[in-house]
């Protein structure tokens, strides 16, 4: 079946460590990937997107992300985090035949002082 | 604002009534997806318009569920016969596709959250 999973669920960081999340797709055929996060209390807002082109994108407030073809993934990263970054972060996937975005379930990224 | 926005944003109901959400999209945007999403879970595709045809349905929940967008502007979704299972945050998306394209970013309203009790 075709799916989007994100591994962690819950994460919790120190300001200044690096983050990676974890996202894997089962879509065959050709995928877009995108990266949304939802700070407290705010709407769902785009963190960075990959269609084609260079695997490694960047985006908003430092953010990356890497398509790897072979490992059906699009990790998210970021070298230092800080408190403000603590949201729910959320993978998602689109095939070029498609029409909707599919959604992993998120990871919780709590970061501490 | 110019954003996309939602009304109401939070919506307590009996079970067995009708509830009927609203989304107003940004202005330009020719797509309007609905989504739902419940705790510790993703948003949840429910259906689609382009300008005002609904062009995907199948993935609405139930019959119980129904969406409009008779002008191509602003967006409706009912629930009829609500049930506690349908308790959720129902969010309303907005992009603009051109011709050819996959799909544009989708910009998300802040949702309208549905308490059955």
């Amino acid at each position: 079946a075709q799916s989007v999973s994100q591994h962690n669920h819950h994460v919790i960081l120190s300001e200044a460590a690096s983050l990676e999340l974890g996202c894997n797709y089962s879509y065959g055929g050709t995928v877009n990937l995108f990266w949304y996060v939802q700070y407290p209390g705010q709407h769902l807002q785009l963190l960075l997107k990959y269609f084609s082109g260079d695997p490694l994108v960047k985006g908003i407030k430092g953010f990356e992300a890497e398509f790897i073809k072979s490992k059906f993934s699009f990790n998210l990263r970021k070298p230092s985090v800080q408190w403000s970054d603590t949201a729910e972060y959320f993978c998602a996937v689109i095939l070029n035949s498609g029409y909707a975005l599919n959604f992993g379930k998120g990871t919780s990224l709590l970061v501490t002082p | 604002d110019t954003g996309v926005s939602q009304d109401p944003r939070h919506k307590i109901t009996k079970r067995g009534q009708n509830v009927t959400f609203r989304c107003d999209p940004i202005s330009e945007h020719n797509r309007l997806y609905w989504y739902r999403q419940t705790l510790g879970q993703g948003p949840e595709f429910l259906t689609y318009f382009q300008n005002e045809a609904q062009l995907e349905k199948s993935r609405l929940l139930s019959d119980r569920f129904s969406a409009e967008r008779p002008k191509g502007s602003f967006s409706t979704l009912e629930i009829q016969r609500t049930e506690q299972g349908d308790s959720a945050m129902y969010l309303c998306a907005s992009s603009l596709v051109r011709s050819g394209a996959i799909t544009g970013e989708l910009f998300f309203g802040e949702g309208s959250r549905l308490t059955v009790l």
